[in-house]
């Protein structure tokens, strides 16, 4: 079973302060991606990535940008963080070669931004 | 965009009853469906992947695709506590990049 890490499990940070969530997968997929989850928004598509070196906007990439520094890793980064920022955030990772591609989901990040 | 709804909001069952959630999307051209399992403060579980019209049977978990009605739900056959948690369905996009888009979630209770 692939596996995604998300690290912090949780973090508080306050308005204006730079907050960087990290995602690291172990199953060598090409695909990953970043959503958040809000009460009444199910999950959304913020950044998603193709491989390393390689970041895309999703449907709501506005005050985040995200980085691929490798295969494994891939962070997403608020520069100036506001409270509407405040949700659980989602690390994927996927096979893109196939049609029936899954996503592996990490535990999710939690952040509170004050 | 993909636009994915599921019903009811919130749902309650007895041990051992069947359990059926709904999602309706708006794009039939998508060829990728899945049903997640959410437990609090837990990361996603798939649960079925279905790619085609039809029924597909996980365990104790069926789902049935009809993309002509733009319909696609789960059932879960003797439900039991342990099942309590958020069910997300997700529809693949055909555009671009490859995504998924989920609905809100239903949230089931199964009590003893």
């Amino acid at each position: 079973e692939a596996a995604v890490t998300q690290s912090p499990r949780n973090k508080v940070a306050v308005t204006g302060g730079k907050v960087t969530l990290s995602c690291n997968q172990t199953n060598n997929h090409n695909n990953m991606y970043w959503y958040r989850q809000d009460t009444g928004h199910g999950l959304r598509l913020i950044h998603y990535s193709y491989g390393a070196g390689s970041t895309e906007k999703g449907d709501i990439p506005d005050g985040y940008k995200a980085s691929r520094p490798s295969q494994e890793n891939f962070s997403l980064i608020l520069e100036l963080a506001t409270p509407s920022q405040t949700s659980v955030y989602f690390c994927a990772s996927g096979d893109p070669g196939r049609s029936n591609e899954r996503l592996f989901f990490g535990h999710g990040t939690k952040l509170s931004v004050l | 965009q993909q636009k994915v709804q599921q019903s009811p909001e919130s749902l309650t069952v007895s041990e051992g009853a069947m359990a059926s959630l709904n999602c309706t999307f708006s794009d039939g051209t998508s060829n990728n469906f899945r049903w997640y399992r959410q437990h609090s403060a837990k990361g996603l579980e798939v649960l079925v992947s279905i790619f085609s019209d039809g029924e597909k049977e996980e365990g104790r978990f069926t789902a049935h695709l009809n993309r002509a009605n733009l319909h696609v739900s789960l059932h879960i056959r003797e439900p039991q506590p342990s099942d309590s948690a958020v069910y997300l369905c997700a529809v693949s996009s055909n555009t671009g990049y490859q995504n998924f888009y989920f609905g809100k979630g239903t949230s089931l209770t199964v009590i003893p």
